[in-house]
């Protein structure tokens, strides 16, 4: 069966640090990939999604990039961090719920920039 | 507008209760519909598809009325376990997941 992981699971960074976390999945070959952020009390809100190796789309312009350097790998980075850059950021893969496509999350990291 | 409304609650119950979430839609054009759950500090989690005949999953009923672009989430007997903000999500291609902002459950003893 499929299973993602992210880490780290918790970070807290200054302002102006650089930030890298990652997403991998296991069980499955060449699987879409997303980047999402809930800020706090919102909605989760599409950042990044990925068809295949070295293939990003941004859905919005913001401080964050993605990067795809292997088929189950997934990256989100920034140069420099701003305080609106704290929330709850999560990977998500597409896959199957009966004869449906939908995405399935994995567990978060949640960023405070101080 | 937004794309995809919900009353955000919360809706507090007492355990046995049947509660009921609404969800609107904006785009006619949305393809596929579901619920999902998320515990607090938690990934959203799929709960169930939504289907215009209805459907239903144990004490969870979910039905879909894509003429008034209207999604609900009916829970019986609730349970303690059943706490949490429940999204409800519209897709209009499997790349875009179209989020509400969640309705909170609060069952209490």
């Amino acid at each position: 069966s499929q299973t993602i992981h992210q880490w780290p699971a918790t970070l807290v960074q200054p302002v102006g640090s650089p930030l890298s976390l990652e997403c991998t999945v296991e069980g499955t070959s060449n699987p879409n990939l997303y980047w999402y952020r809930q800020a706090a009390g919102r909605g989760l809100q599409l950042l990044f999604y990925s068809v295949g190796i070295g293939q990003i789309s941004s859905e919005v312009p913001q401080n964050l990039s993605a990067s795809r350097p292997q088929d189950r790998q997934f990256i989100l980075s920034s140069k420099k961090l701003l305080l609106s850059d704290s929330g709850f950021y999560l990977c998500a893969w597409r896959g199957l719920a009966g004869k449906k496509e939908t995405q399935y999350f994995g567990p978060g990291t949640r960023l405070l920039v101080l | 507008r937004k794309e995809v409304e919900q009353d955000p609650g919360p809706f507090n119950v007492p355990e046995g209760a049947t509660v009921a979430f609404n969800c609107t839609y904006s785009n006619s054009a949305s393809q596929s519909f579901f619920w999902y759950r998320q515990d607090c500090r938690k990934e959203p989690k799929l709960l169930m598809s939504v289907y215009s005949s209805g459907n239903e999953d144990g004490r969870f009923t979910a039905q879909l009325n894509r003429a008034s672009q209207y999604i609900s989430l009916l829970i019986r007997d609730s349970k303690l376990s059943d706490s949490a903000t429940y999204l409800c999500v519209v897709i209009r291609n499997t790349d875009k997941l179209i989020f509400g902002t969640g309705t909170r459950l609060q069952v209490f003893p």
